[in-house]
């Protein structure tokens, strides 16, 4: 069945990086996009950036645009999130989540994981 | 961006029930249109996408229609599992912009 593990989160200052992994189960990792969630504390939930199948288009909330980046490598069925200059409006639960085409285009998410804890405190 | 409002933002209701949630979109997509639940403390999961296709494993005690602009998510027989919060969400274009979420509690 379908697995995303999301890792690396945790308590982190302003203006400093952290980076985000998910590792991904159970399906043909290469084939399909991938996105990144992420929910403040308390708060609805917010897209962040997709990266296609094979990396070569990808899109960002622009909340985040220049500070955060998404890669994956297909050879170890991982997703990334490199955030830099993170703020505390970053502080939230990051998800990554599996797209329904390798495409960026009309794609909807299908499987969720569990969940990172990313916290932007000084 | 495309502007998603979901209403009411949290209902009472009783076990057995039915009850719908509306999602409007501030512009037209088609029928790029999904809805997901999630529990406290627990991850989103993927109920319904195409506006009415039901993910792989869902009950049909869910069921959503429509197209454009106005959306709904109805859930038939409340149980005691479906008690949680609900979203829409729609993947027409980017950025992806979710609604503000559904509140379904115990009456």
């Amino acid at each position: 069945q379908v697995q995303l593990v999301e890792s690396g989160g945790g308590v982190v200052q302003p203006g400093r990086s952290l980076r985000l992994s998910c590792a991904a189960s159970g399906f043909t990792f290469s084939n399909y996009g991938m996105h990144w969630v992420r929910q403040a504390p308390g708060k609805g939930l917010e897209w962040v950036v997709i990266i296609s199948y094979d990396g070569s288009n990808k899109y960002y909330a622009d909340s985040v645009k220049g500070r955060f980046t998404i890669s994956r490598d297909n050879s170890k069925n991982t997703l990334y999130l490199q955030m830099n200059s993170l703020r505390a409006e970053d502080t939230a639960v990051y998800y990554c989540a599996k797209g329904s085409s390798g495409i960026v285009g009309a794609t909807y998410f299908d499987y969720w994981g569990q969940g990172t804890l990313v916290t932007v405190s000084s | 961006d495309i502007q998603m409002t979901q209403s009411p933002s949290s209902l009472s209701a009783s076990l057995g029930d039915r009850v719908t949630i509306t999602c409007r979109a501030s512009q037209g997509i088609s029928n790029y249109l999904a809805w997901f639940q999630q529990k406290p403390g627990k991850a989103p999961e993927s109920l319904i996408y195409a506006a009415s296709s039901l993910q792989t494993g869902v009950p049909s005690k869910f069921s959503g229609s429509g197209s454009g602009t106005d959306f709904i998510l109805t859930i038939s027989n409340l149980q005691p599992e479906d008690f949680a919060t609900y979203y829409c969400q729609q993947y027409n274009s980017y950025p992806l912009t979710f609604g503000g979420g559904t509140k379904v509690e115990i009456k």
